[in-house]
């Protein structure tokens, strides 16, 4: 059914600014996570993808952070261009376990 | 040379019909999966199958049932439809259980 009482987060950026987008993962057995971006009446699509073993990975003009302390992962997009105005998510995985789950996520639109 | 397939693209049926949705990858993999999406954007497993067997089901009610002939199709059958199935139906492969999903353009499904 529904996802009642429940919102999705959003994010307004101004076009050239620096975008970070978090997410709060909850299984501390989860080891491979990965971002998607969905466009407006489109499926998502992968950006990038990080392991456990590492805190920090960059693609072409966006950066995963993970912070598994806090059980915490980030997306930052410098220079924010209004093609980047979508829906994001967090996906966590676990390869152990053969468990997955994707975050709420987040709405971000970019302002001309 | 579309990677991940559905048809159709739009679905408007009323309550209490059968209908069903398709899917097919060209992209080797070994894994598939239905999810739905709400309104407000919260993506939700359904089923996932590897090598036409089916390995995660979460709950869902048993009017729908996922059909694999073989590894590149992946159908969806909703008996006895409800107003509360309305939603965006989206397709994904993987070439692993876990690893990068590819997704589906998706099928909009509204019930009356």
């Amino acid at each position: 059914g529904e996802s009642v009482g429940l919102h999705l987060p959003t994010l307004s950026v101004q076009e050239g600014d620096n975008s970070i987008i978090n997410c709060a993962y909850s299984n501390s057995a989860s080891d491979y996570f990965i971002w998607y971006k969905q466009e407006s009446g489109k499926g998502p699509q992968f950006i990038i993808d990080i392991r456990s073993n590492m805190d920090k990975r960059q693609g072409q003009r966006v950066t995963v952070l993970l912070n598994k302390t806090v059980k915490h992962l980030s997306l930052q997009i410098a220079a924010t261009q209004p093609g980047d105005s979508a829906v994001y998510f967090c996906a966590e995985n676990s390869l152990t376990s053969n468990q997955f789950y994707f975050g709420t996520g987040t709405s971000l639109t970019v302002i001309p | 040379d579309t990677a991940v397939s559905q048809t159709p693209k739009y679905l408007v049926t009323q309550m209490g019909n059968d209908k069903s949705i398709k899917c097919e990858q060209n992209l080797g993999h070994d894994t598939m999966y239905w999810y739905k999406q709400d309104s407000k954007k919260f993506l939700k497993i359904m089923f996932s199958y590897n090598n036409k067997e089916l390995i995660i089901n979460e709950t869902v009610p048993n009017r729908f049932s996922p059909k694999s002939p073989d590894k590149a199709h992946l159908n969806l059958h909703i008996n006895s439809l409800e107003l509360g199935d309305s939603a965006v139906y989206f397709c994904a492969s993987s070439p692993w259980g876990l690893a990068q999903q590819y997704f589906g353009p998706g099928t909009r499904l509204t019930v009356l």
